[in-house]
Parts: C-alpha cells; sequence; structure tokens
C-alpha cells in the first residue's frame, strides 16, 4: 500500500485561481512528520513546509496554506491567486518517527501548470 | 541560503560501466542520503549515511550501490556496473539533525544508461 498517495496527476488553473493540492497518507506511527516539496522545471526539490503529528493547526505563508486533519489522514495543500511562477510538480512526503534513517515516503506528485 | 551541490547535472554512460555521482552537502549537516526519481515517477530513497557508515537503505541500494564520504566535503555515490533501468534523476540531500528534520536537496544529476 502507498503510504503517501497524491491522486491528482495534473491540475491545470488559470492564473489568480486558488488551487488544491490533495495528499492523503497511511501510517500506523503515532509520532510522524509530513512534508511538501516543490520541483520547478528546473528540477531541484524546494522545501515548503513540515509539520509534525501533533500540530494540527493550519498553517498560512503569503499566498501558501495547509489543511492538516488527522481524521481523514490528509495534509491538503491551496495556493490563493495562482501566478505562473506556481507551475511545477508537487509533492507530499511523509516521515515516520522516531526514524533513524530519516527516509522520506513520497507521493507520486501533483504537476501543476498555471495558465496565464 | 546554503545549498546541496551536485556534479555533474548531466551523465551518460554504457551499460556495464562504473559511474560516481557527487554532492557537497550543506557544510555544517552531519546527515547524508541519496534519492533518485525516475523520469515520472515518485522520489525513492537509497539510502543515509552518518558518521562515515551507512544508518539505513532501502531494497533498491544492492550490492553494485554504494555511498562514500571521502574527505570532509564530498559525498558520493557509487554504482558499479550500470543497468538501463538505473537511468533516473539522482539527488543528493543533507539535513543538521537526525530524526525526521527537514531535507535540503541538491538540483539533481541526470543519469541516462545507454
Amino acid at each position: 500500500a502507498q503510504k503517501v498517495t497524491q491522486a491528482q496527476t495534473e491540475i491545470s488553473v488559470v492564473e489568480k485561481e486558488d488551487v488544491t493540492l490533495d495528499c492523503v497518507y497511511e501510517t500506523r506511527d503515532t509520532t510522524y512528520y509530513l512534508f511538501w516539496y516543490k520541483q520547478p522545471p528546473s528540477g531541484e526539490l524546494v522545501f515548503l513546509i513540515r509539520r509534525n503529528s501533533f500540530d494540527e493547526q493550519n498553517e498560512i505563508s503569503g499566498r501558501y496554506s495547509w489543511n492538516f486533519q488527522k481524521s481523514t489522514s490528509s495534509f491538503n495543500f491551496t495556493i490563493t491567486a495562482s501566478q505562473v511562477v506556481d507551475s511545477a510538480v508537487y509533492f507530499c512526503a511523509l516521515s515516520e518517527g522516531p526514524n533513524t534513517g530519516n527516509q522520506f515516503y513520497f507521493g507520486t506528485g501533483t504537476s501543476l501548470t498555471v495558465i496565464p | 541560503e546554503p545549498e546541496v551541490t551536485q556534479t555533474p547535472s548531466h551523465q551518460v554512460t554504457q551499460m556495464g560501466q562504473e559511474v560516481i555521482l557527487r554532492c557537497v552537502p550543506i557544510s555544517n549537516h552531519l546527515y547524508f542520503y541519496w534519492y533518485r526519481q525516475i523520469l515520472g515517477q515518485k522520489v525513492e530513497f537509497l539510502v543515509s549515511f552518518y558518521n562515515n557508515e551507512i544508518s539505513e537503505k532501502s531494497e533498491i541500494f544492492d550490492d553494485q550501490f554504494s555511498v562514500e564520504r571521502p574527505d570532509g566535503s564530498n559525498f558520493t555515490l557509487k554504482i558499479r556496473s550500470t543497468k538501463l533501468e538505473d537511468s533516473a534523476m539522482y539527488f543528493c540531500a543533507s539535513s543538521d539533525r537526525q530524526t525526521n528534520e527537514k531535507l535540503f536537496f541538491g538540483s539533481g544529476t541526470q543519469l541516462s544508461v545507454l
């Protein structure tokens, strides 16, 4: 079974629209960490956010916001007023812990295209 | 912001050849990792490394793979006898703490095995 599922393979939106990227995870650990990474066309993986399993507060950072719901095992990512520069592949990842190897389990990614 | 640096950005090799992928982690980090991403697929864990030894490795990381920290700054991944299915983007990452800490990734080395 997949530990992290990103059901949306590709999403296209028109600039200034809001868009939500879904992430569902599966773990038996009570302590775990969730991450979002952005992979722009240049290929690198850029860290966006890290949340631990004990902190269910939603977080907002500029146009980005994250909705963590343990009841549904989801950690969704919303971009408000999308811009062309947001076009990238976005990966959700899970780290179970305490984790001696700090192994991340990545989802398959959602490719977001923002159309000008 | 400090960066993880990977060289080369692209590597083309013949099947059966040995390749070494190089990484310079962030200077004060102590934990190092290799991940790979086959085209269009998810990023997969290969190995983690701390204090000059492997901490954890996945089933992908078989005997043809090895890692080394030959000096105080470099971290290398060697593939002894490359196969076609080794073609992928290889990412190096580092972190300053061990447990579930965010990883800083390099920009990757695209390996193509012909």
